[in-house]
């Protein structure tokens, strides 16, 4: 199974939106739900910060929203703040009952 | 709140198994779905496989050949087996909930393949 395409990296300043896209094919993102979205810091463990596409586990800020359109799923972050800088990395449930990662995406707070 | 936690040896030889062991604390193993996954040193992550409660699993394609993840309800805890270990395993292995990893995950075990 291949890996979901995701940008290398995106950057915005403070206060500003930006959106990461995440690409598959209608065997994983376009035809399922399970989509997540997960924040890294350095050194830590992954963060859930969108599950089935759009929804915001409790706790996390409603600044962050997933969609989905066709094969490409997106995480839009509204007025982004110096924490927000992190690796994001999207995930989906495929056609094979199995799991696939995006390559993930370093989002630079300018 | 469900927390996960990974143990098992950090370095491994070349050709050998890789055991790790995730024990599951603040609910039971005996239902959701449970993953493994990883992350080599300045990569990104790679899902590996995961189990169902009953027993039933599922394979990254990629590494089906050599993987195989078990559960023991009696100590709450589930298993990764990575067997003929190279280099390019060295990685952060992760164990979490949710066939797609959903929010509760460990916090990671370094395990570096070296002789």
């Amino acid at each position: 199974q291949s890996a979901l395409t995701q940008p290398a990296s995106v950057s915005g300043s403070p206060g500003q939106s930006i959106t990461i896209s995440c690409t598959g094919t209608s065997s994983d993102v376009g035809g399922y739900k399970y989509v997540s979205w997960y924040q890294q810091h350095p050194g830590k463990a992954p963060k859930l910060m969108i599950y089935e596409v759009s929804n915001r586990p409790s706790g996390v800020p409603d600044r962050f929203s997933g969609s989905k359109s066709g094969n490409t799923a997106s995480l839009t972050i509204s007025g982004l703040q110096a924490e927000d800088e992190a690796d994001y990395y999207c995930s989906s449930y495929t056609s094979s009952n199995t799991a696939v990662f995006g390559g993930g995406t370093k989002l630079t707070v300018l | 709140q469900v927390q996960l936690q990974e143990s098992g040896p950090g370095l491994v030889k070349p050709s050998e198994t890789l055991s790790l062991i995730c024990t599951v604390s603040g609910g039971s193993i005996s239902s959701y779905y449970w993953s493994w996954i990883r992350q080599p040193p300045g990569k990104g992550l790679e899902w590996i496989g995961y189990i169902y409660y009953s027993g039933s699993t599922n394979y990254n394609p990629s590494l089906k050949s050599r993987v195989t993840i078990s559960l023991d309800t009696s100590k709450n805890h589930f298993s990764l087996n990575l067997s003929s270990v190279t280099a390019a395993d060295t990685a952060v292995y992760y164990c979490a909930r949710g066939r797609v990893p959903g929010g509760s995950w460990g916090q990671g075990t370094l395990v570096t393949v070296s002789s």
